[in-house]
């Protein structure tokens, strides 16, 4: 069966920090990946998503930036954090007619 | 442009009685529409879904209705239990011209359904 494993579950870091948050999956290959963000009583955003390796789409303009370096690992990451990018981050993965979401990782810019 | 809506923030329900979720949506060429629960501080769990070609599907306690003509959709949950309490969100996939979408989903805001004992 198919698992996606995202780290670490909750992580606080200071303004003008880096930031690299990383997610894979198991038990599937080429998968569609896809960082979410879910912003202070907001629904989710897609931020990125990835059909292959090193192939990154961007939805919206922003702070942040994706790599899929393998078939199985998407990374999140930001040279320089900002307040505004506080929220919680998911990690997930397609299988065409559904997405499966990690666990998440709440970030705290402070 | 919020094109998947839930206008409801919270639900109340009674421990054994339906629970109602409603989400309506404006792009047309959606191909596939999930249900999503939600605890904090944990990712979304896949509850249902339906095509765009199907007005019903069930599995357990929990339907989900599709009308098309209204783009409104909507999540039964019945009887309802305490442990259903959770935000549900509703999304879509599709909505892109040519079947360029990727598994994208957008989301609704979501619904904060209480349940209680």
């Amino acid at each position: 069966s198919q698992t996606i494993h995202q780290w670490p579950a909750t992580l606080v870091q200071p303004v003008g920090s880096p930031l690299s948050l990383e997610c894979t999956v198991e038990g599937t290959s080429n998968p569609n990946l896809y960082w979410y963000r879910q912003a202070a009583g907001r629904g989710l955003q897609l931020l990125f998503y990835s059909v292959g390796i090193g192939q990154i789409s961007s939805e919206v303009p922003q702070n942040l930036s994706a790599s899929r370096p393998q078939d199985r690992q998407f990374i999140l990451s930001s040279k320089k954090l900002l307040l505004s990018d506080s929220g919680f981050y998911l990690c997930a993965w397609s299988a065409g007619t559904a997405a499966f979401f990690g666990q998440g990782t709440r970030l705290t810019v402070v | 442009d919020q094109q998947v809506k839930q206008n409801s923030p919270s639900l109340s329900v009674q421990e054994g009685r339906i629970s109602i979720l409603n989400c309506d949506y404006t792009n047309s060429m959606f191909d596939y529409f999930l249900w999503y629960k939600k605890y904090p501080a944990e990712g979304p769990t896949f509850l249902i879904s339906i095509s765009s070609i199907k007005d019903k599907n069930e599995d357990g306690r929990f339907t989900v209705f599709l009308n098309k003509s209204a783009k409104h959709l909507s999540l039964h949950i019945v009887p309802s239990q305490p442990g259903d309490s959770a935000v549900y969100f509703c999304a879509a996939i599709g909505g892109n011209a040519g079947g360029t979408s990727y598994g994208k989903l957008t989301f609704g805001q979501g619904t904060i359904l209480t349940v209680h004992p």
